[in-house]
């Protein structure tokens, strides 16, 4: 049973390239989330997903763009990174609490 | 506007010795609480977490967290550390049932000395 996993596990972008990390959960949960973890300052929500077809902004929005492809999976897009945005990625799924996590994505855009 | 604050970003203690993280909430209603533990280039993984019902909550490797309304605190302590304790922590908490809307602390990082 993988639970939540997420690719890739590190990448690097140079400014205003664009990617996506993608996020695939087996644990039939409806609801998906994308976190966003910088020292210091604990997780912090950027889009999550209640359902299938559905998405919200969370706390950290800006500069970002997501797709809930179907139940399983919900990827999170970059459409031109900034530096800003390195970060430590994190997926998750829940059906109510608590949240699952993946290991998370490393980025750095220099 | 709801928050969860997490006293101390480093907490260093003896192997065999007692673990405190300290975790307080605001809230205007009891929140659920949860601790999460990280470790090195890992996601986080559920230690324990309080819903509804008795307030001392026990979870996973020894750690407990007790639910003091009255202090709005919900602070992990294990009685003895292991070295494989060292990881961070994260103290979240949210209004029941909304996870889109669970806040979570800065984290400690617990060292634990040989």
């Amino acid at each position: 049973n993988a639970g939540v996993t997420q690719t890739p596990k590190f990448q690097v972008l140079k400014t205003g390239q664009s990617m996506t990390l993608q996020c695939a959960q087996d644990m039939n949960h409806n609801s998906m989330y994308w976190y966003r973890q910088d020292p210091g300052m604990g997780l912090r929500l950027i889009y999550y997903s209640a359902s299938e077809g559905t998405t919200d902004k969370g706390e950290v929005p800006n500069g970002y763009n997501v797709s809930r492809l179907n139940k399983r999976e919900f990827s999170l897009r970059l459409e031109s990174a900034a530096p800003s945005q390195t970060s430590v990625y994190f997926c998750a799924s829940s059906d109510g609490a608590p949240l699952h996590f993946g290991n998370g994505t490393r980025l750095t855009v220099t | 506007a709801q928050s969860v604050t997490q006293l101390g970003s480093h907490v260093s203690v003896s192997e065999g010795a007692l673990v405190l993280l300290r975790c307080n909430y605001s809230s205007s209603v009891p929140p659920y609480l949860f601790w999460y533990v990280q470790y090195p280039n890992q996601g986080l993984q559920l230690l324990l977490k309080y819903t509804t019902g008795a307030t001392l909550v026990k979870g996973i490797n020894g750690f407990e967290a007790e639910f003091k309304k009255s202090e709005t605190s919900f602070h992990l302590t294990k009685p003895s550390a292991h070295m494989s304790d060292a990881a961070e922590y994260f103290c979240a908490g949210g209004p029941g049932g909304a996870t889109n809307k669970l806040i979570f602390g800065t984290g400690t990082l617990l060292a634990v000395q040989p």
